[in-house]
């Protein structure tokens, strides 16, 4: 069975510092990779996503992905972070032949001034 | 704006009652999904519908049922409510063949009191 993993519950960076969200996965085949942003009281915002080609995704508001098969993850990064990115973030798998997303537990962003 | 539509927005109903979220996907999106977010279970996949019919299904509880219609809307039938079912429960809904773009309605909190 597919799985995703956000090892960590929490990350604190300083605003203007560059930030990483781990994610490492376990599927079958080649997965197409995700990830979401969720705002208090808001509903998922997709950000990026891996599903073939350069490993290094760019997505929105400045965030990248980077694809890594040897070593199963695709961890989140922005070289600049802002308070405004503090929010909960979800690494998601859809295995390949399948149609619906796996996600990790979520990682909590907190940019602090 | 995602052009997915969930109502109502929040729900609060006593434990043993039915209730029923309802979903409209984007205009010309023929599957729509649901996934359940709890603080217990994090945020899982409940079941998928293409064209009217079951196309996929996670981890749903018998309590729990859905159908789409032909207009493609969806409902998410919920009943004998327990304390636990207490939770963000998230529609989205992709075109055909593209199953990993799924854009994702705003959410019904569902509160079981």
């Amino acid at each position: 069975a597919q799985s995703v993993a956000q090892p960590e519950d929490q990350v604190n960076v300083a605003e203007g510092n560059p930030l990483t969200v781990k994610c490492t996965y376990s599927v079958s085949g080649n997965p197409y990779l995700f990830w979401y942003v969720q705002y208090p009281n808001r509903g998922l915002q997709f950000l990026l996503k891996y599903i073939t080609g350069d490993n290094l995704v760019k997505g929105s508001y400045g965030f990248e992905a980077e694809f890594n098969k040897s070593q199963t993850s695709f961890h989140l990064k922005k070289p600049s972070a802002l308070v405004s990115d503090s929010a909960l973030y979800f690494c998601a798998v859809i295995p390949s032949g399948y149609s619906t997303l796996t996600f990790g537990k979520g990682t909590m962003l907190l940019v602090s001034p | 704006d995602s052009g997915v539509t969930q109502t109502p927005k929040h729900l609060i109903t006593a434990t043993g009652q039915r209730v029923t979220l309802r979903c409209s996907p984007r205009s010309g999106d023929l599957s729509v999904y649901w996934y359940q977010q709890s603080l217990d279970q994090g945020l899982q996949f409940l079941i998928q519908y293409y064209n009217g019919e079951e196309r996929a299904k996670g981890n749903i509880l018998e309590r729990f049922s859905a159908q789409q219609f032909p207009d493609l809307h969806s409902e998410l039938n919920l009943s004998s409510l327990e304390l636990g079912d207490s939770a963000l429960y998230f529609c989205a809904s992709s075109a055909a063949g593209k199953p990993y773009e799924q854009y994702f309605g705003p959410g019904t909190r569902l509160t079981v009191t």
